[in-house]
């Protein structure tokens, strides 16, 4: 069965523009994952999804970070009003139940802003 | 405050010799802990999960270990090749409340001919 997937694998934004980051995740997989990886630092956690709901919002740096998911399958995240500090590869994951199973990551969206 | 602490931040060895990464961590209550390898411009791809009660898993040549007294952990990496170039990070996992999972800030090796 395919992995998880995301895209774009490459987004160049101006400064100021709202993007949307697309995850799909393994199908059957109940839990999604965010996260954030700076060029040469280690990964941030921004957001968790159990089925379609997201207990655990804490990551989020900004209220021009958002997520959402659908039909306990693909996610989007949101980024309003984008800042040259949001360039980093944003890189998604899942797992079959819940925070304490095993997390297979997408390959992760590239994001520059200028 | 749960934080996951590895060294050295990077590694560079030849091709063919052993290498160990280190890992404390602070973080509790305590579920499980994981080390991942992420090749450069790919997600990480889990190479081993440890439960309290586990001291030592192996898979290939890539040995873990757990100490849950000490709060410590170690990738140790045998024979080294220059696939194995990549950052490894440990990940603990906790039993319950918010930030289920603590993430280290990785390991860099690079394995050189």
């Amino acid at each position: 069965g395919a992995g998880v997937s995301q895209s774009p694998s490459n987004k160049v934004t101006e400064k100021g523009k709202d993007v949307e980051l697309r995850c799909d995740p393994i199908s059957g997989h109940t839990a999604l994952y965010w996260y954030r990886q700076r060029l040469g630092q280690g990964l941030e956690f921004l957001i968790y999804f159990q089925g379609n709901s997201a207990p655990d919002k804490s990551g989020l740096p900004s209220d021009r970070f958002s997520a959402e998911r659908t039909g306990e399958s693909v996610s989007t995240l949101t980024i309003q009003r984008t800042q040259q500090e949001d360039s980093a590869v944003y890189l998604c994951a899942s797992s079959l139940d819940g925070v304490l199973d095993e997390q297979f990551f997408g390959p992760g969206t590239r994001l520059t802003v200028l | 405050k749960n934080q996951v602490e590895q060294s050295p931040q990077s590694l560079i060895i030849l091709e063919g010799k052993n290498c160990t990464l280190q890992c404390n961590y602070t973080v509790s209550p305590f579920s499980n802990l994981r080390w991942y390898k992420q090749d450069t411009g790919r997600g990480p791809v889990s190479l081993t999960i440890m439960t309290f009660s586990e001291n030592t898993k192996s898979n290939g040549r890539y040995t873990a270990t757990l100490d849950a007294d000490t709060k410590q952990s170690s990738l140790h990496i045998t024979a080294s090749q220059l696939s194995d170039s990549a950052s490894y990070i440990c990940v603990v996992s906790r039993n319950s409340g918010n930030t289920p999972l603590v993430f280290g800030k990785g390991t860099r090796l690079s394995v050189i001919a």
